[in-house]
């Protein structure tokens, strides 16, 4: 079965550096989205893309955050200078159509230290 | 705005027993996905069932089936013969199309323990 996948699990940063991560949405998918969940909290919306474009960003997707499809097949998320409050897990999310089921890779865990 | 309330933060079940899990909502609007996600201790998330607002009939998948109350703006989770492998953080979540938004808005979750 098709599934998302993300790179790297685990990161660790320093406090001001710029971190990547990198998400492979399923195939045939062409909305694709980005999530956060600091622990012990509920997860929220980052972003959403579609056709090399910002569809909908949420608050906390300020001017540090960005997200670029680089190829056919990846889809990024760059914090340019990380903050210690960004550490949590980063959820990538792909689904076929606008308001369809949206299906999660397994997750990067992002220290900022 | 749309709200997602899960009231229970956790929860226990026997091995094989039946365990239903809460979760209301708020919303004014008549048209709108719901969803439960299962998040086990690899925090992975994983899609368990989608329900559409429109349709009258519950959702199931195999061991799972939501209750879903449309006047009440509920839509509880049941798990029957509950396994090991159940034991995770479960959250609902709602999607609103005709806002124009495409994110999920989630509960904060209740964490379920199967025990042996």
């Amino acid at each position: 079965e098709p599934e998302v996948t993300q790179t790297p699990s685990h990161q660790v940063t320093q406090m001001g550096q710029e971190v990547i991560l990198r998400c492979v949405p399923i195939s045939n998918h062409l909305y694709f989205y980005w999530y956060r969940q600091i622990l012990g909290q509920k997860v929220e919306f980052l972003v959403s893309f579609y056709n090399n474009e910002i569809s909908e960003k949420s608050e906390i997707f300020d001017d540090q955050f960005s997200v670029e499809r680089p190829d056919g097949s990846n889809f990024t998320l760059k914090i340019r200078s990380t903050k210690l409050e960004d550490s949590a897990m980063y959820f990538c999310a792909s689904s076929e159509s606008r308001f369809g089921t949206q299906y999660f890779g397994p997750g990067t865990r992002l220290l900022v230290l | 705005a749309q709200t997602v309330t899960q009231s229970q933060p956790e929860m226990s079940v026997q091995e094989a027993e039946t365990v239903t899990l809460s979760c209301t909502y708020d919303t004014s609007e008549n048209n709108y996905y719901l969803f439960w996600y299962k998040q086990p201790p690899s925090r992975q998330m994983i899609l368990v069932i989608r329900q559409e607002a429109y349709k009258q009939q519950n959702a199931t998948e195999n061991r799972f089936s939501v209750n879903f109350q449309k006047a009440a703006k509920s839509f509880s989770l049941k798990i029957s013969d509950s396994q090991l492998g159940d034991t995770a953080m479960y959250f609902c979540a709602f999607l609103y199309p005709q806002g124009g938004s495409e994110k999920l808005v989630f509960g904060k979750g209740t964490k379920l323990t199967v025990n042996p």
